[in-house]
């Protein structure tokens, strides 16, 4: 398997535009996340989908971002309109079947996207 | 609100030394706990992980433990080398798939 695929790899856009980031899972995964990592923040979670539903989304920043996972292959961040605030580099990761307290849930991580707002 | 703490946040160290990555977290529920890896510019690779039941994993030249009472978990490196190199982060996972990531360490082995 080729592993988590991410698209673009760095995106560099005026404010007010509109960016997409695109995430292709793991075959076979059942879980996506997506995470925003900053010096100042470090690594946090902004949502993640079980089975193409998204389950959490509380750490979405704003209604500015939005995610959607239309199906099993295929999921797409986006901020609309975009800020400076929102330069940062934007991770997607995908983990098998996760039953419990005693699966095994590893995540493996996308190489990411490096978005700059300017 | 779970937080996850590391120390330090970088480390120096001449290659062949053994040493200790730190990890601290607030909320004794977790599911489990990871370690990863993160070169400049990558993405995180999955380490070790270990389940809320156990104690330490080992994966070569790894060890990770696990003290759910004091909130605590440690990455040992043996014979460190130049390859090492990376930043090491450690997550939480509580309930559902919520992973609480620490800062990172920042390790450099020189040769």
């Amino acid at each position: 398997d080729a592993g988590v695929i991410q698209s673009p790899r760095h995106e560099v856009t005026e404010m007010g535009q509109e960016v997409t980031l695109r995430c292709k899972p793991i075959s076979g995964h059942d879980y996506l996340f997506w995470y925003r990592q900053t010096m100042m923040r470090g690594l946090e979670l902004l949502i993640y989908f079980n089975n193409n539903v998204p389950i959490d989304d509380s750490g979405m920043p704003e209604d500015r971002f939005s995610a959607k996972m239309p199906n099993a292959s295929f999921s797409t961040l986006k901020i609309q309109p975009s800020e400076p605030r929102d330069s940062a580099v934007y991770f997607c990761a995908s983990t098998p079947l996760a039953g419990g307290p005693t699966s095994t849930d590893t995540q493996y991580f996308g190489p990411g996207t490096r978005l700059t707002v300017l | 609100k779970q937080e996850v703490t590391q120390i330090p946040a970088a480390l120096s160290v001449p290659e062949g030394e053994n040493l200790v990555l730190n990890c601290s977290f607030t909320d004794s529920a977790i599911y489990n706990l990871q370690w990863f890896r993160q070169d400049p510019g990558k993405g995180l690779t999955s380490l070790l992980l270990i389940q809320s039941s156990q104690r330490e994993q080992t994966s070569g030249r790894l060890n990770a433990s696990l003290d759910k009472s004091s909130g605590r978990s440690t990455l040992y490196i043996a014979a460190s080398q130049p390859g090492d190199s990376a930043t090491y982060l450690c997550a939480a996972r509580g309930h559902g798939q919520n992973f609480v990531f620490g800062p990172g360490t920042r390790l450099s082995v020189l040769p």
